[in-house]
């Protein structure tokens, strides 16, 4: 059964600094991987998708890193600031289970000024 | 519009009572999905739609939930006899599909239900 886990589990720093938050799963036959962004009371917004036979995906800011033989990904937010504050989610996709997304319980990201 | 949409964005009800959350899919979105997310805690898969195929009911913790879809339109999400442990964000996806899953899932802003 695949398990995904995020770690660590809140970050509070200050603005400027860059940061690494880690997506660790268990079973790494996957199709893809997905890192999402939730806001208090907010639905989910997509930042990146990562594709199985990817290694990277860079928006802006942000850079997100598959290594799928070791069951991990890797969110990288540079020069961070106050409005990245929210919870961060990735979410895997399975080869065995198909659609539907897997979850990891997030990160809640504080930056403040 | 442009985004998936959902309704009611908040409701209150009393246990016992029945609700009907409902999932406005983008259009063209073929594949359809509800999660539930109680406080504190990650996603839960609840249940999938893909086109005219049955729908994986896998998720679904009881059978006081069901979920339908008509086509590839609306879909609605009901609970029977409600219980204070189905208070939850209930969120709604929808992708593309097909090709294996390669298509990013876009979330609705979900409906907040509160048992009392």
């Amino acid at each position: 059964k695949q398990e995904v886990t995020q770690i660590p589990a809140a970050l509070s720093v200050p603005e400027g600094e860059n940061l690494v938050l880690n997506c660790s799963f268990t079973d790494s036959a996957i199709y893809n991987l997905q890192w999402f962004r939730q806001d208090p009371g907010k639905g989910l917004t997509s930042l990146l998708l990562i594709q199985s036979s990817q290694r990277e995906q860079t928006s802006g800011r942000l850079n997100a890193s598959l290594d799928k033989s070791s069951g991990r990904s890797t969110l990288y937010i540079a020069a961070s600031q106050p409005g990245d504050s929210a919870t961060y989610l990735c979410a895997v996709r399975g080869t065995y289970n198909t659609d539907k997304l897997i979850f990891g319980t997030g990160t809640r990201l504080q930056v403040f000024p | 519009g442009a985004g998936v949409s959902q309704s009611p964005s908040n409701k209150v009800t009393e246990k016992g009572k029945d609700v009907e959350l409902r999932c406005d899919p983008i259009s063209g979105h073929t594949a359809l999905y509800w999660y539930r997310q109680r406080l504190g805690q990650g996603l839960e898969f609840l249940i999938y739609f893909q086109g005219n195929s049955a729908p994986d009911k896998s998720g679904l913790p009881s059978d006081r939930f069901s979920a339908e879809r008509t086509g590839e339109s609306v879909s609605t999400l009901t609970i029977q006899r409600t219980q204070q442990e189905d208070s939850a964000v209930y969120l709604c996806a929808s992708t593309r599909g097909g090709e294996e899953g390669r298509y990013e899932q876009y979330f609705g802003p979900g409906t907040r239900l509160t048992v009392t």
